[in-house]
């Protein structure tokens, strides 16, 4: 079946610096795309989402890339704080049998270096 | 956003038995979720919880092994029926759209 995977399971930035995680994707239908930050012992929380109809989106800190060419998304966290360490996790909405649902990639630890 | 909390936190089963996790919301919400992660591992959907009908299942998860209730808005149970040591996760109760989900804290089920 098709997947939504990510190119690294783990990353480490020097606290100050910009990080970069990517995620490929298969389903070339999918056309919304969210990236959730999972800290250690909580639930994952929702931190950018993008629709396939745009190639960027920017929130606080943060930039969400979509490259539908490649199917690849990427998520820029800029100038790392030590929060940022955490588990980030792609996710896109699959369109199964006419159902519709959420499907997370497996996951980059990201651990930021005081 | 709305504030979800799971019972319990975490637990130790042994095997062959069952658990059965709350998810409380603190409003009403059409859709309920429940995932899946096992260690180290991505989150994956068991069911949708819906209110007044069965839950629907994704492929590989079976009500007899997840019977899931959801009698009202605001709450709803999974119950890991006869336990393996292969259960052993994290069980996440979310609510929301499907594109905007809100996830609870999870329960930590180890099985022994």
């Amino acid at each position: 079946g098709e997947s939504v995977g990510l190119h690294l399971p783990t990353l480490s930035v020097q606290e100050g610096d910009n990080s970069i995680i990517n995620c490929a994707y298969s389903n070339s239908a999918s056309d919304y795309f969210i990236w959730y930050k999972q800290e250690s012992g909580k639930g994952p929380q929702f931190i950018i989402d993008i629709r396939s109809n745009m190639d960027k989106r920017q929130g606080q800190r943060v930039t969400v890339l979509l490259n539908k060419t490649v199917k690849h998304l990427s998520l820029q966290i800029a100038a790392t704080q030590p929060g940022d360490s955490a588990v980030y996790f792609c996710a896109e909405i699959v369109k199964d049998f006419g159902n519709e649902k959420l499907t997370f990639g497996t996951g980059t630890r990201l651990t930021i270096i005081p | 956003s709305a504030v979800i909390s799971q019972k319990p936190s975490r637990d130790i089963c042994q095997r062959g038995t069952s658990l059965t996790i709350q998810c409380q919301v603190d409003s009403q919400v059409t859709m309920m979720f429940w995932y899946r992660q096992q260690p180290g591992q991505s989150l994956t959907l068991i069911a949708t919880a819906n209110q007044g009908s069965e839950a629907t299942y994704e492929s590989g998860f079976v009500i007899d092994k997840f019977p899931i209730s959801r009698p009202n808005l605001t709450f709803s149970t999974l119950t890991v029926s006869n336990m393996s040591p292969e259960d052993s996760s994290i069980y996440l109760c979310t609510v929301g759209s499907k594109e905007t989900q809100y996830f609870g804290p999870g329960t930590r089920l180890l099985v022994l």
